[in-house]
């Protein structure tokens, strides 16, 4: 099993471009989750799922858009690339219910010039 | 607004020695984690607390939590150079995956 995969590891955008941040789990998670990591601050959430067709925004969701379509999927959409969203993005995911622990993917580095 | 503040944000201790770290959320809730990040690594789970008194450990790290006074602990003892990583707790109040993370405390043990 792979896990929580996410593509690509490092990605450099101009300010304006748009791009999809890709994740995928093969663990039958109903719930899934969009991070941004920034020195300092933590990890806050961006977007979340609770399951296919069904998303939520988080503390800072301006800027990107989400959707689930499968189990398995859950791609992150920035809209139009602005130098503030240069971040380590983490994806992860877990089993409904609250009492089970989140699997975090390896991330992806984002350079917004 | 859910706030969860860690404290300190860093910390530099010697082999051998014990310390706290301790994490302080403000709205209520009945479960907390904690997680681990190695430098230019991704997050690990350590603990998953689940209930008011609820106490866990794994080597050298314990983990209690009290909802009453919304605050949850991470005790090293004896500290060891590969303690070293930055150490984060998170909330999910709700429970409908909206959780929530406190800054991290970079814990650096040095020999």
């Amino acid at each position: 099993n792979a896990g929580v995969t996410q593509t690509p590891k490092f990605q450099v955008l101009k300010t304006g471009q748009s791009m999809t941040l890709q994740c995928a789990q093969d663990m039958n998670h109903e719930y899934m989750s969009w991070y941004r990591q920034d020195p300092g601050m933590g990890l806050r959430l961006i977007h979340y799922s609770v399951g296919a067709g069904i998303t939520d925004q988080g503390e800072v969701p301006n800027g990107y858009n989400v959707s689930r379509s499968t189990t398995e999927d859950f791609p992150l959409r920035l809209l139009s690339a602005a130098p503030s969203q240069t971040s380590v993005y983490f994806c992860a995911t877990r089993l409904a219910g609250g009492y089970n622990e989140q699997f975090f993917g390896p991330g992806t580095r984002l350079t917004v010039l | 607004e859910l706030k969860v503040e860690q404290n300190p944000l860093f910390l530099s201790m010697q082999e051998g020695k014990n310390y706290t770290i301790y994490c302080n959320y403000s709205t209520t809730s009945d479960r907390l984690y904690w997680y681990r990040q190695d430098p230019g690594k991704s997050l690990e789970s350590l603990f998953v607390l689940l209930s008011n008194g609820a106490v866990k450990q794994e080597g050298r790290l314990m983990a209690s939590l009290d909802t009453k006074a919304r605050l949850s602990t991470l005790h090293i003892t004896a500290a060891v150079h590969d303690l070293s990583a930055t150490y984060f707790c998170a909330v999910d109040p709700y429970n409908n995956n909206d959780m929530r993370f406190g800054a991290g405390t970079r814990l650096t043990v040095k020999p």
